[in-house]
């Protein structure tokens, strides 16, 4: 079965420092998808990063960077220079690789990130 | 352009009674996602429909839990004899269908309450 572990319940951090959302997953799949999603007070949920199981490299986007080890099952997003608007809840995601585009999501428990002035 | 609406945004109801929650997609999404989350809990999986039917809803918790998508495009997610256990944000998705990923947009949610 899949499963996402999402260790950190709640970070506290001010403004400008940088931070680390851990993301563990586990999967029997040799093919498969990561995700990372904002979710902020309003309740929508925004999609940030995709990754499949064969690109390891680590990308970054702005202040977001992703870490991908498939050797320690970790998918960890670090904000740079945090902001008050990052303030949100952050899920990691899982997904095995089917045919037809579907995609089911199997979502951590979330990382809320509290970013003060 | 418009993204997945959903409605209504909130819904309080008793126990036992019988509620609708609407889902209206992105326009041209042939995919769309039911999804459930519990405070303090990631969303998880409900119903997917291509097109008109169901390709999965192993994700319903039982036999109380229906959805439709009769024209392929706008969903009802159907709950009968409702319990205080279904209080939950229920969150419908959209996307395109390929051969490929395709990200899934995701709508604001109705806030399910039952009392």
């Amino acid at each position: 079965a899949q499963k996402v572990t999402q260790a950190q319940t709640e970070i506290s951090v001010v403004e400008k420092e940088d931070v680390t959302l851990d993301c563990v997953y586990e999967t029997r799949d040799t093919t498969y998808y990561l995700f990372w999603y904002k979710q902020p007070p309003s309740g929508e949920l925004v999609f940030l990063i995709r990754r499949n199981s064969f690109d390891e490299q680590n990308e970054i986007s702005g202040r977001y960077s992703w870490n991908f080890q498939k050797s320690t099952s970790s998918f960890n997003f670090t904000i740079t220079a945090s902001q008050v608007v990052d303030s949100a809840v952050y899920f990691c995601a899982l997904s095995e690789a089917s045919g037809g585009g579907f995609q089911k999501l199997v979502f951590g428990t979330g990382t809320r990130l509290l970013v003060s002035p | 352009g418009a993204g997945v609406s959903q409605t209504p945004s909130n819904k309080v109801t008793e126990k036992g009674k019988y509620v609708e929650l609407r889902c209206d997609p992105i326009s041209g999404h042939t995919a769309l996602y039911w999804y459930r989350q519990s405070l303090g809990q990631g969303p998880e999986f409900l119903i997917y429909f291509q097109g008109t039917g169901a390709a999965d809803d192993s994700g319903l918790p039982n036999d109380r839990f229906f959805a439709v998508r009769p024209e392929g495009s706008v969903s009802t997610l159907k709950i009968q004899r409702t319990e205080r256990g279904d209080s939950a944000v229920y969150l419908c998705a959209s996307s395109l269908r390929g051969e490929t990923f395709y990200e899934q947009y995701f709508g604001p949610g109705t806030r399910l309450t039952v009392t």
